[in-house]
């Protein structure tokens, strides 16, 4: 699996938008961009996941850059809700590679 | 839904001693897994099972053994706990093929090793 880098941490004022960057410069052609968030003392919470086209959810927003080595979630609207730390993990999906490397993940503060 | 459960929640063990960590899920999933996360990590697979009757070892396997005889349990033992096992372990489940990394993760169990 590629390797990521993620800021240790981020701030954020409530209502405004948070811009989580990733950076994943040896990703393969095949390889997904998985993000996922662990709000304190919780399990892991998928939130979104993009091959090479921007993707949208009701959560959140994946904007991956055309050359594919870097990519960014977007909240539109963060709430102190959104306090967690978020993981960018880059991974086949399906077949016969299952293993989620999480790293150690960006935490983001969202301050009132 | 309950989605994923873990039992128990929390558990103290003496160096030596058993235990079994039961994870169940009602989302008819083929897949489960067992993490590990330690202090300041990032979580790290310890086995997985892509079907009822499987399991298949992962990143960090050793002291540990799994069991699915059911496809909605997944069960994680400890045969001779060690203080290096102490952890929050984390059960996930999800569909197969395509869908298979957009995991349903449980709320852990905290286990102490003393």
């Amino acid at each position: 699996d590629a390797k990521t880098t993620q800021p240790t941490s981020m701030d954020c004022a409530e209502g405004r938008a948070a811009n989580l960057p990733c950076n994943h410069s040896t990703i393969s052609g095949n390889e997904y961009v998985y993000w996922y968030r662990q709000i304190h003392s919780q399990g892991p919470q998928y939130i979104i996941h993009g091959l090479k086209n921007n993707e949208t959810n009701e959560m959140a927003s994946l904007i991956i850059t055309e050359d594919r080595k870097s990519s960014t979630l977007i909240l539109p609207h963060a709430t102190l809700r959104d306090t967690a730390v978020y993981y960018c993990i880059i991974s086949y999906s399906g077949g016969s590679n299952y293993k989620l490397t999480f790293g150690k993940g960006t935490l983001l503060t969202v301050n009132p | 839904n309950a989605g994923v459960t873990q039992t128990p929640k929390f558990r103290v063990l003496k160096t030596g001693q058993s235990m079994t960590l039961l994870c169940a899920q009602d989302m008819n999933h083929e897949y489960m897994y067992w993490y590990r996360q330690d202090p300041g990590m990032g979580l790290r697979l310890i086995h997985y099972s892509v079907g009822e009757g499987t399991t298949a070892k992962g990143e960090v396997p050793d002291g540990y053994n799994v069991s699915r005889l059911k496809k909605q349990n997944f069960l994680l033992g400890l045969e001779s706990a060690a203080p290096s096992q102490t952890s929050v372990y984390f059960c996930a489940s999800s569909y197969r093929g395509l869908a298979a990394n957009e995991q349903f993760f449980g709320p852990g169990t905290r286990l102490t090793v003393l």
